[in-house]
């Protein structure tokens, strides 16, 4: 089974400075995807980036790139000049690729606090 | 263009009872995901609806049913109440295999 691990409860960044937020999976498919997603209060599941297994290629989305590294199973965020409204709950997430298994797996969140 | 709704919002229930969470996936998405988040935990997958029938299953006791509508949308029963169902519920929907999620703002149930 997959499992996927954030071993950080909490971070906190200075506004303007960089965070970088880490995420280990282990699993034994080699097509899956990989998922960052952020919960504010609201508590609605926002989708940060995604990253298909088989691109070797960082995903990048604005302030937001992922160092993924298939080797290793690991797909840390990092978010750029991060700004007052980036404090939230951040979870990984992995999904098979394969078939019909559509269920994501979820990390237990690291809590980014940002500091004005 | 809607996104996934959720109601209620919040809920409290006593042990041992019923309850029903009512799920309107977003405009065009055809499947339907639900999932469990304890307190300070990631979300746990619960299961999924596509055409009216349960395609993928979590681990998840058979107190936990669920239902897809013609139009997509979907129902979550629980069944014999316990204190440890007390989470927020999230629903996801999606397109097909698409995996492009869009989440609601989920259902914060208390079992008392």
């Amino acid at each position: 089974a997959q499992t996927v691990t954030q071993s950080q409860p909490e971070m906190s960044v200075q506004e303007a400075e960089t965070v970088t937020l880490s995420c280990t999976y282990d699993t034994s498919e080699s097509d899956y995807y990989l998922f960052w997603y952020k919960q504010p209060p609201s508590r609605q599941m926002i989708l940060v980036i995604r990253q298909e297994a088989y691109k070797q290629q960082n995903a990048t989305e604005n302030r937001f790139s992922v160092n993924f590294q298939k080797a290793a199973k690991s797909f840390s965020l990092k978010i750029s000049d991060s700004q007052l409204g980036d404090a939230a709950m951040y979870f990984c997430a992995y999904r098979s690729a394969g078939g019909s298994q559509g269920n994501l797996i979820f990390g237990k969140g690291t809590k980014l606090s940002v500091k004005p | 263009d809607a996104g996934v709704t959720q109601s209620p919002t919040h809920l409290i229930k006593t042990r041992g009872q019923q309850v029903t969470l009512r799920c309107s996936p977003k405009s065009g998405h055809d499947t339907v995901s639900w999932y469990q988040q304890a307190l300070g935990q990631g979300p746990q997958f619960i299961f999924q609806y596509y055409e009216e029938e349960e395609r993928q299953r979590g681990n998840f006791p058979d107190r936990f049913s669920g239902h897809q509508f013609p139009n997509y949308s979907s129902e979550l029963n629980v069944n014999a109440l316990l204190l440890g169902d007390s989470a927020l519920y999230l629903c996801a929907s999606s397109f097909g295999t698409d995996y492009g999620y869009t989440f609601g703002s989920g259902t914060r149930l208390t079992v008392v």
